[in-house]
């Protein structure tokens, strides 16, 4: 049972590269989310999907897309990246919305130039 | 008022001593309270919940007060072993979603534990 798993987890992109970052949870639940995380910042949301088939965006959408491929994977991809887009990117899970605990990928730290 | 605010810290203390966080918020519909840890370079996990009764697990008590929008962590005996970021996390009503909420992460406080 490895629970919440995302790749990679280090990237180093150029402005205007593409990206996509990768989710996956075993744990049988029904919703995800993105978040990054910058210094002095807290955790923001990005994008989350409450069920399969759904996706609602979060506080901080723009630049990002994302995609539920099906109950155990949430994308997150970047069309064009910015040096605004350096961060720490937290993939989640919890059973259904946000009154439950959600469990956390290892992150993805990604560098823009 | 900042939708989560908690004291950055950071909190340097020796092993044993107690040692209390107070985090505040801002929206008044909020309905589901957390404690977060994160440890350097580490993704945050679930410490505990925060029920309306206040709550106690271990060494750990969290209490709420709802009139005040104000939580707590009170971490009692400390160990080496609970240094870390202590993240409040608050629920709210989403952006896009009617009906839904959302998570807010506090920017945490910071916890050393001294020998």
């Amino acid at each position: 049972n490895a629970g919440v798993t995302q790749t990679p987890k280090f990237q180093v992109l150029k402005t205007g590269q593409s990206m996509t970052l990768q989710c996956a949870q075993d744990m049988n639940h029904n919703s995800m989310y993105w978040y990054r995380q910058d210094p002095g910042m807290g955790l923001r949301l990005i994008y989350y999907s409450a069920s399969e088939g759904t996706t609602d965006k979060g506080e901080v959408p723009n630049g990002y897309n994302v995609s539920r491929l099906n109950k155990r994977e949430f994308s997150l991809r970047l069309e064009s990246a910015a040096p605004s887009q350096t961060s720490v990117y937290f993939c989640a899970s919890s059973e259904s919305g946000f009154a439950y605990e959600q469990y956390f990928g290892p992150g993805t730290r990604l560098t823009v130039t | 008022r900042k939708e989560v605010e908690q004291d950055p810290g950071p909190f340097n203390v020796p092993e044993g001593a107690t040692v209390a966080f107070n985090c505040t918020y801002s929206n008044s519909a909020s309905q589901s309270f957390f404690w977060y840890r994160q440890d350097c370079r580490k993704e945050p996990k679930l410490l505990m919940s925060v029920y309306s009764s206040g709550n106690e697990d271990g060494r750990f008590t969290a209490q709420l007060n709802r009139a005040s929008q104000y939580i707590s962590l009170l971490i009692r005996d400390s160990k080496l072993s609970d240094s870390a970021t202590y993240l409040c996390v608050v629920n709210r009503r989403a952006y896009s979603g009617a009906g839904s909420y959302q998570l807010t992460f506090g920017k945490g406080t910071k916890l050393s534990v001294i020998p």
